[in-house]
């Protein structure tokens, strides 16, 4: 079983603010890493899937990055809005294939008008 | 696209009754498709893989008869929860695979009284 751990566990940023988190995993046998957007009562929509060390993706306002070797990534939000406001969840699959996913417990932002 | 839907949202039963979820993928074909649980604070386990046409696979600890998942067409996988007891109270979320991403329903909130 992965230990994938998030930090902050919660975080409230004024709009207009940048911000960004970690996920941090297993730097041994990595695979892929996944990042979700949660909103309440929604589906988690998946957000970038990272496979290689160095790997930077992006959408929209939305940026995240890959350190296989140290065991990270970050996403970063930028110029945050009121509808950024979710839980965002990343996970790594234990074995090859992308199947069976470990999930950290999540950060829960909240932006402030 | 890439859609799954999950029903029902939210169900109330008795201890001792079943009670069956139904996850649905809308717009893709999904040989594989994954039930996870949540518990309060708590992350995302992944209970069970499912497979179209063969049987379900189980993480450790979790009760084979107890959880019965069928997955009898490429769009549908069913979970039902036999016997329920308010320990079996949770959120149960499923997923459906497609390529290397995994596409999540919105989700059942199950109360057993």
């Amino acid at each position: 079983i992965l230990n994938v751990e998030q930090s902050p566990q919660s975080l409230h940023v004024q709009e207009g603010d940048s911000t960004n988190f970690t996920c941090s995993f297993p730097s041994s046998n990595f695979y892929a890493l996944h990042w979700y957007r949660w909103e309440t009562a929604k589906s988690p929509e998946a957000l970038f899937v990272m496979t290689l060390n160095g790997d930077e993706k992006k959408k929209g306002r939305i940026s995240a990055t890959l350190n296989t070797k140290e065991g990270y990534s970050y996403l970063y939000i930028k110029g945050s809005q009121p509808e950024d406001s979710a839980t965002y969840l990343c996970a790594s699959p234990s074995n090859f294939g992308n199947e069976k996913l470990t999930f950290g417990t999540g950060t829960r932002l909240t932006i402030i008008p | 696209g890439a859609v799954v839907s999950q029903h029902p949202s939210r169900v109330i039963c008795k201890s001792g009754t079943s009670v069956k979820i139904e996850c649905r993928s809308l717009d893709f074909q999904a040989t594989t498709m994954f039930w996870y649980r949540q518990f309060p604070k708590q992350s995302l386990m992944l209970m069970a893989t499912s497979n179209e046409g063969s049987k379900a696979t189980y993480e450790q600890g979790v009760e084979k008869d107890k959880f019965l998942i069928n997955h009898a067409s490429l769009t549908l996988s069913t979970l039902t929860v036999t016997s329920a007891h308010p320990e079996d109270s949770s959120f149960y979320i499923c997923s459906a695979k497609r390529q290397v991403e995994q596409f999540f329903g919105p989700g059942t909130r199950l109360t057993v009284l």
